[in-house]
């Protein structure tokens, strides 16, 4: 069964400050992992995907990396904004099934 | 292009009622996929459909939670006799083809709470 965990929980940080979140998952045979953005009470924005035969993706401010041997991916946000305060959640896809972590709730103070 | 869209946006259901969700994939899509997020957890996959078929049901309660995706007409989610455990978020997703390592496109969620 495919466990995903999300360290830290919760963060908060100063505005213009770089963003590193971690993400780590039990079993590697996977065909994709994707970083979503949840705004509260609100539903699922992907960020990125990442294929398995990658090692990572970008789109603007955002970077993320895959270590599928290791079990591991890690979502970077470059100069973070009041904006970015959401809760970022991590999804691996082992056939259709997603398995999701709990979140990183991110604060980005003014 | 339509996202997915869900309705109601919140239900509210007595304990011991009915609660039915509903889930509009987006435009040729034809796999609908059902999560349920409780309080402070992550979400969980509860059911795989594809139109007239339920391919994997695993992540439903045995009792009580259904799930179709008729021919025509939107996916539903029916919950049977609520209890307050209930409670939670639900979200449904959609991807085009095959489902297996496809994007899915999540709607907006229904959040049901139960008195």
């Amino acid at each position: 069964k495919q466990e995903v965990t999300q360290i830290p929980a919760a963060l908060s940080v100063p505005e213009g400050e770089n963003l590193v979140l971690n993400c780590s998952f039990t079993d590697s045979a996977i065909y994709n992992l994707q970083w979503f953005r949840q705004d509260p009470g609100k539903g699922l924005t992907s960020l990125l995907l990442i294929q398995s035969s990658q090692r990572e993706q970008t789109s603007g401010r955002l970077n993320a990396s895959l270590d599928k041997s290791s079990g591991r991916s890690t979502l970077y946000i470059a100069a973070s904004q009041p904006g970015d305060s959401a809760t970022y959640l991590c999804a691996v896809s082992n056939d259709y099934k997603l398995s999701f972590g709990a979140g990183t709730t991110v604060t980005v103070r003014a | 292009n339509a996202g997915v869209m869900q309705n109601p946006r919140h239900l509210v259901r007595r304990r011991g009622q009915e609660a039915r969700l509903r889930c509009s994939p987006m435009k040729g899509h034809s796999h609908v996929y059902w999560y349920r997020q409780l309080p402070e957890e992550g979400l969980k996959f509860m059911v795989y459909l594809q139109k007239e078929n339920i391919i994997d049901e695993s992540g439903m309660p045995k009792e009580r939670f259904s799930a179709e995706f008729p021919k025509e007409g939107p996916s539903i989610l029916r919950i049977q006799q609520v209890v307050r455990g209930d409670s939670a978020a639900y979200f449904c997703a959609s991807s085009p083809q095959t489902g297996i390592g496809e994007t899915q496109y999540f709607g907006p969620g229904t959040r049901l709470l139960v008195l």
